[in-house]
C-alpha cells in the first residue's frame, strides 16, 4: 500500500514569491492534516479537513496561507506571498477517520531567501 | 490548553544497551491518548507506540515500551536493546478525545545510537 505521498520534497523561493505544496494522502483516507514544522520543534496543526470540508483551521494564517482539498482526495497548501519566517517543514498525514492512526509524509522543506 | 514537554533535547545511547526518554504534560481532562512518534532524517513521522489514558496497562511494542504515570502526567519511551537504526528524533504528542482531537507535540528528543 503506497503512502502519503507529497511534493515537492525542497523547494527554494524568494521571498513575496508564491509557493505550492501537494498532497496525496493513502487511499480511502477520509481525514486529512497539514502540519508546520519548525527547525527544532514539533509538528504543529495548520488545517484539518473531512473529506472536502476544512473542520479545523483555526491556526491557518489565513491571510497569506490558503489551503483546498478538491473531491476530497488530493490536497494543495499554498503560501502567497512567502516570506522570510515561513521557512519550516510542512508535513501532510492522512487517516481513515478523526479516531484512527495519522500516517505522515514525508514532508516539503521550504527555504524562503 | 493542552502542553507537552521533552526536558532532553539530546540522548545518547550504546548499541545493545536500554535508554528512557522522558515526556511529560498538562492536562485538566480524564481521557485523551499519547504517543510516541519517530522522525528519522527522511522526516517521514511514524507512529512508535501508543497508550489509552484509560487503560492502566503500559503498552509495549516489541523493543519500545512505555512508563505511563498518569498521576504524575509522565509518559517515558524505554527502548531496549538499541540498534542503529533507532537513531532519530523522537516526539511525544498529546491527543484529546473531545473537542478538536488535533495532536499536540512535545519539542523532540534527538536520540544517538553509539556502535
Amino acid at each position: 500500500e503506497a503512502g502519503v505521498v507529497q511534493s515537492p520534497r525542497y523547494k527554494i523561493i524568494e521571498k513575496k514569491q508564491p509557493v505550492a505544496f501537494w498532497c496525496n494522502p493513502i487511499s480511502g483516507h477520509n481525514t486529512l492534516y497539514w502540519y508546520l514544522q519548525n527547525l527544532g520543534q514539533g509538528p504543529e496543526l495548520l488545517i484539518r479537513y473531512e473529506n472536502e470540508e476544512a473542520v479545523d483551521d483555526s491556526q491557518l494564517p489565513k491571510d497569506r496561507f490558503s489551503a483546498e482539498r478538491l473531491k476530497g482526495v488530493d490536497s494543495t497548501l499554498k503560501i502567497q506571498p512567502a516570506e522570510l519566517g515561513d521557512s519550516a517543514v510542512y508535513l501532510c498525514a492522512s487517516s481513515l477517520s478523526l479516531y484512527n492512526e495519522q500516517f505522515f509524509g514525508p514532508g516539503t522543506r521550504l527555504t524562503v531567501l | 490548553a493542552q502542553t507537552v514537554t521533552q526536558s532532553q533535547p539530546e540522548m545518547s545511547v550504546q548499541e545493545a544497551e536500554t535508554v528512557t526518554l522522558s515526556c511529560t504534560y498538562d492536562t485538566s481532562e480524564s481521557d485523551y491518548y499519547l504517543f510516541w512518534y519517530k522522525q528519522p532524517p527522511s522526516r517521514q513521522m511514524i507512529l512508535v507506540i501508543r497508550q489509552e489514558a484509560y487503560k492502566q496497562q503500559n503498552a509495549t511494542e516489541n523493543r519500545f515500551s512505555v512508563n505511563f504515570q498518569k498521576a504524575a502526567k509522565s509518559f517515558s519511551l524505554k527502548i531496549s536493546d538499541s540498534q542503529l537504526g533507532d537513531a532519530a528524533m523522537y516526539f511525544c504528542a498529546y491527543r484529546s478525545v473531545r473537542g478538536s482531537e488535533k495532536l499536540v507535540f512535545g519539542k523532540g528528543t534527538k536520540l544517538t545510537v553509539n556502535p
